[in-house]
């Protein structure tokens, strides 16, 4: 089955910058979806189709997708980005979805 | 203003069943596909199953770890969806989410709040 591994936590002083990688064979061929879950919550769509920001999400975030690496990157970080960001795919010789292994952001 | 809630979470023995409910309003509820996604406890998100729309033959795919034992359906004149889950073991314990894919996409635009589903003796 497809595997998406992503790094288990990454952290980034406010005002900085956080890339959160997602790899996977051949992701880049794929469309590759990010979303941002806090505690408590349901997760919440923060980046689709590699690149694209759904209304509402700050431009502050941004994704790219090539090769077997995605990776979300979020600019000028402020404490309140603070949560676990999943990435997640359409695998369709399996036919199945797939989530990455998720990545923990702190804010320092 | 798209809305997903779901319902019929609780405490259940193994081995028995619960059906989950997946009431959606503010869109065109028949036109999406909708997809559960469950996360046990302090884990990771995990894709259940889905069932397409009407135009693409409401078709159901599911995850090998259910496979057999959980079945996705919909009442499109109703807005509602459902998670029949049978047979039900200790690791099925998760939050369970409601989620609408997005049409032409294959992202999950909406989720609900989610259901607790604790499967213990």
């Amino acid at each position: 089955s497809y595997v998406l591994t992503q790094p288990p936590s990454v952290s980034v002083a406010p005002g900085q910058t956080a890339s959160i990688t997602c790899g996977g064979n051949d992701v880049g061929s794929k469309s590759l979806h990010w979303y941002q879950q806090k505690p408590g919550q349901a997760p919440v769509l923060v980046v689709y189709d590699d690149s694209d920001r759904p209304s509402g999400i700050p431009e502050r975030f941004s994704g790219s997708n090539s090769g077997n690496t995605a990776t979300l990157t979020i600019s000028r970080v402020e404490a309140g980005d603070e949560a676990d960001y999943y990435c997640h795919v359409w695998d369709r010789s399996s036919g199945h979805f797939v989530f990455g292994t998720g990545t923990k952001v702190t804010v320092l | 203003e798209v809305q997903v809630l779901e319902s019929g979470g609780g405490l259940v023995q193994p081995g028995r069943s619960l059906r989950l409910s997946c009431l959606t309003s503010g869109f065109t509820f028949g036109d999406y596909p909708v997809n559960w996604v469950r996360q046990a406890p302090g884990k990771g998100l995990e894709w259940v199953g889905f069932i397409r729309a009407k135009a693409t033959g409401r078709t159901t795919q599911y995850a090998a770890s259910v496979k057999g034992r959980f079945i996705i359906s919909r009442d499109d004149s109703k807005s509602i969806a459902y998670l029949q889950m049978n047979s039900l073991r200790t690791e099925d314990t998760a939050t369970y989410y409601c989620t609408r894919e997005a049409a032409g996409g294959s992202s999950f635009d909406y989720w609900g709040q989610g259901t607790l589903v604790t499967v213990s003796s």
